[in-house]
């Protein structure tokens, strides 16, 4: 099956960094991936829709300058937290899709997640 | 706004009986609903899909039902083993099945004691 790793799993930072998460569709081409964050028993947050070689989307209420993603490859998409402060923290959690078209035939893929801590 | 409900934030239940999950709609007529499956601390993991004009849907010891006319669906697992301790997702699309947007319900943690 189609897997989607994140890296890294975990990263704790100072107030006030940046911190850069990667997603990787490691067996097929992405054309499409989504990041989204999840708090403590909440449910997944849908950030930004990331298409290759175009600028993301953003949902309602996400600040795209402290958002930065970068898709630059069929494989790969980037989330990096600009100035990150502690409400900040949470679980990033990435997906893949890979078929252009009927939405309705597939699923997105998953990553295992990368939980931020923001001292 | 589009809201999506599972109605029981935990569900604990003996080994071998059957677990069933609840997932409500309001405000929307998606094209297709998802389950998934998220244990502690990692990514969901899909299970099934089924569309508008799908009633039912089975997978192994899984089944998934949908109600269009009550804006429901429900998530059964059969002869349940505590390895599907786990917290269960439900997800619809979002643009009419148009994009990948989904919005997830808040997922119900189901604990099968042995």
């Amino acid at each position: 099956g189609a897997v989607v790793s994140q890296h890294p799993s975990r990263v704790i930072c100072k107030s006030g960094t940046s911190v850069k998460i990667e997603c990787r569709s490691l067996d097929f081409q992405a054309t499409t991936m989504f990041w989204y964050r999840q708090f403590p028993k909440q449910s997944l947050m849908l950030m930004a829709t990331s298409n290759e070689g175009s600028k993301a989307t953003y949902e309602q209420g996400v600040e795209k300058d402290k958002f930065l993603i970068n898709h630059a490859s069929l494989t790969l998409s980037t989330l990096t937290v600009t100035s990150a402060h502690p409400e900040d923290s949470s679980f990033y959690i990435c997906s893949a899709h890979g078929l252009a078209g009927d939405w309705s035939t597939d699923t997105q893929y998953f990553g295992p997640g990368t939980r931020l801590t923001v001292l | 706004s589009q809201k999506i409900e599972q109605n029981s934030e935990a569900l604990n239940i003996q080994e071998g009986k059957t677990a069933t999950l609840t997932c409500n709609y309001t405000n929307y007529s998606p094209a297709y609903l998802q389950w998934y499956r998220q244990d502690p601390g990692r990514g969901p993991v899909f299970l099934l899909l089924i569309r508008e004009n799908e009633k039912e849907k089975r997978k192994e010891r899984l089944k998934v039902t949908f109600d269009t006319t009550l804006k429901q669906s429900l998530f059964h697992i059969t002869a349940s083993q505590p390895a599907d301790s786990a917290t269960y997702l439900c997800a619809l699309d979002t643009y009419g099945g148009s994009q990948g947007n989904l919005i997830f319900g808040k997922g119900t943690k189901l604990s099968v004691k042995p």
